[in-house]
């Protein structure tokens, strides 16, 4: 069984101000993990993944992650936010398989 | 390339009404799934078809029937709509690429209401 926790269900922060996002996952076997962002009245879009290699991973939009498997960890970062970041981000575990099990979301809104 | 497609966009039902939300992927990628998203939930996974003449249930699939008519399409139909099925509805489609991830395509949503 796999599961995610996103603890935070908001994040307010001003804009070119760094975020972190948290995600905490189990699993009980060897995983990957997405970061899945979701822009208002949108579908979901694949912002960064981890499957092996190096715990540090580059997304687009300048976004990255870091992959703590002591912690079973893996946060979102950003050393500077705009507006155009203001979203829905969604932490996801695979365990290799077709079926991914997504977090509960957290919202991103950048004040101006 | 339209990607995932998915229609309608919208849908309002009274309860006990049927309906199919039907969902297309031109990717050619075998595996296509069923989520609903509502506030504080995250996505929840209805049904899933890992290829063309399967499918299985996922987390969340009583009231709801699927179809994989062919590789291209997957439909989820609810038989009675029931007012605890409003949500929006998200269809993904994923393959398994060279580094044996899923990564998931998803469609734009249809926003069903049941009253």
């Amino acid at each position: 069984a796999q599961s995610v926790t996103q603890l935070d269900s908001q994040v307010p922060v001003f804009e070119e101000a760094p975020v972190e996002l948290r995600c905490n996952y189990s699993s009980s076997v060897s995983v990957y993990l997405f970061w899945y962002v979701q822009y208002p009245n949108q579908g979901l879009q694949l912002l960064l993944k981890y499957l092996s290699g190096s715990t540090l991973v580059k997304g687009i939009n300048g976004f990255e992650a870091e992959f703590n498997k002591s912690q079973t960890s893996f946060h979102l970062r950003k050393p500077s936010v705009h507006i155009s970041d203001t979203a829905e981000y969604f932490c996801a575990v695979s365990g290799g398989y077709q079926k991914v099990t997504f977090g509960t979301g957290t919202k991103l809104q950048v004040i101006p | 390339n339209a990607g995932v497609t998915q229609t309608p966009k919208f849908q309002v039902l009274k309860t006990g009404q049927s309906m199919t939300l039907q969902c297309a992927q031109d990717m050619n990628h075998n595996s296509m799934y069923w989520y609903r998203q509502d506030p504080g939930m995250g996505l929840r996974l209805i049904y899933y078809s890992a290829s063309e003449g399967t499918t299985d249930k996922g987390e969340v699939p009583n009231g709801y029937n699927v179809s994989r008519l062919n590789k291209r399409e997957f439909s989820l139909r609810l038989e009675s709509a029931a007012p605890s099925q409003t949500s929006v509805y998200f269809c993904a489609s994923s393959e398994a690429s060279w580094d044996s991830s899923y990564e998931q395509y998803f469609g734009p949503g249809t926003r069903l209401t049941v009253t």
